[in-house]
């Protein structure tokens, strides 16, 4: 079992819904990021959580600690919005030695949103 | 801008031949490392380093070298590149091992023939 678990891993939208990306971990952790990656490589930190809920314009992220479960939100999606979406966590300092600070990452969903 | 500058973006190699993939960060981050990413398997780390002259191997380390002798370059190094290696390398630095988000570069795409 992976460390860090994405779903789904593929989603197609119409454009104008409402996207929902889930991560769940069971490492102990001190952040989660959520990451897009677009078509040609380059990626792009979009949020880092480590309590609570964050919002930047039409993405919304959340984080539930007890429930090592986080959810990436994307409200009226857009054909712009399709990429990979990826859930990274950093190891809390009591995963201890090398392990503290490391990331780990998803797998990705792939989301591709149509006009 | 802060930024965190890879190159080259693209590079061909052949099997065997030393090659250096160079990354620089302008926020004074500490905390730098690196990622390759393959189909199916997602991005994996190859090198971290907290801070100068400190480097440690990550998941795939092997047939990788890196070094930090300025805290705002990491290169990786691969002495003797093999076709296993072809992939798309990403550097990244964040502000330190402790917290704060990571800045990534803009990736290598490798390949080995």
């Amino acid at each position: 079992k992976n460390e860090v678990e994405q779903s789904p891993q593929n989603l197609t939208a119409q454009e104008g819904e409402f996207i929902t990306i889930n991560c769940s971990y069971s490492v102990g952790i001190s952040a989660l990021h959520w990451l897009q990656q677009h078509p040609g490589g380059g990626i792009v930190s979009l949020f880092m959580l480590s309590s609570g809920k964050k919002k930047h314009g039409r993405l919304i992220a959340t984080i539930n600690i007890q429930e090592k479960h986080s959810s990436l939100h994307i409200t009226a999606s857009h054909p712009r919005d399709s990429a990979v979406y990826i859930c990274a966590v950093r190891n809390a300092p009591n995963a201890g030695g090398t392990s503290y600070g490391k990331l780990t990452f998803g797998q990705g969903t792939i989301l591709t949103v149509h006009p | 801008e802060a930024q965190v500058t890879q190159n080259p973006r693209y590079l061909i190699t052949v099997t065997g031949k030393k090659l250096t993939v160079t990354c620089s960060q302008n926020m004074n981050h500490e905390y730098m490392s690196w990622y390759r990413q393959d189909p199916g398997l997602g991005l994996r780390q190859i090198y971290y380093s907290m801070n100068v002259e400190v480097t440690d191997k990550g998941d795939v380390p092997e047939g990788y070298k890196v070094s930090r002798k300025e805290k705002r370059n990491f290169p990786l190094i691969l002495e003797s590149p093999s076709p296993n290696q072809t992939s798309l390398y990403f550097c990244a630095s964040s502000l330190s091992r402790a917290g704060g988000g990571y800045t990534f570069g803009s990736g290598t795409r490798l390949t080995v023939v």
